[in-house]
């Protein structure tokens, strides 16, 4: 059964980047048939959408965040990574990785919420 | 971006219910739609993709119908566990979710 869980700091100051790591077990990264991606969800609010990336580094992101978004990939540990720069209190949320089959998000992490405080 | 809406926005109704809930996209996106089922605390979960297929291991009770700009989700006899709140996404083009349809107990 594929499993994804995300992992990093929870608590972030404000202008600081904020790096998040997904592992993934129970199947490879390097699967053709994927994108990798991530999504958050500020408390009590919806979710959006952040960007995906591919086994072979190809990503696309979000246009309103794209100018402070990196996502990048290490096949080797099975692991995709997100970097947010400048980060505000509006970066405040749930962060999720998520498995993105064809145009669906079919296997999802428990998520972590990454609070931005100084 | 291509936006979504959903109506209602919230709704409360009995175990055995018929529920129905409408996703609108702002332009056409053939039957890039999928929907989620979300409960507190939790990820969301897929039920639906490409508008109408159900996911492995969803019950029957849950189908999606609709093309174009206008979708639904409905719920055929409305059960305890599925209190939760609902999304729409499209992935027509940049992925956007709807803002979420909030089904509780009546």
């Amino acid at each position: 059964q594929l499993q994804l869980q995300e992992s990093g700091p929870g608590l972030v100051k404000p202008s600081e980047t904020l790096s998040l790591t997904c592992t993934v077990s129970g199947g490879s990264i390097s699967s053709s048939s994927y994108y990798w991606g991530w999504i958050r969800q500020p408390p009590g609010k919806g979710l959006e959408w952040i960007g995906s990336i591919y086994y072979s580094g190809s990503t696309y992101y979000n246009p309103s965040l794209k100018s402070r978004v990196t996502i990048s990939v290490d096949t080797s540990k099975n692991q995709f990574s997100l970097k947010l720069s400048s980060v505000t209190a509006a970066d405040t949320a749930v962060y999720y990785c998520a498995r993105l089959g064809y145009d669906f998000l079919d296997y999802w992490g428990q998520g972590t919420l990454v609070t931005v405080s100084s | 971006d291509i936006q979504m809406t959903q109506s209602p926005s919230s709704l409360s109704a009995s175990v055995g219910d018929r529920v129905t809930i409408t996703c609108r996209a702002s332009q056409s996106i053939s039957s890039y739609l999928n929907w989620y089922q979300q409960k507190p605390g939790k990820a969301p979960k897929l039920l639906i993709y490409a508008a109408s297929s159900l996911q492995s291991g969803v019950p029957s009770r849950f189908s999606g119908s609709g093309s174009g700009t206008d979708f639904t989700l409905t719920i055929s006899s409305l059960q305890p566990e599925d209190f939760a709140t609902y999304y729409c996404q499209q992935s027509y083009s940049t992925i956007t979710f709807g803002p979420g349809t909030k089904v509780d107990i009546k």
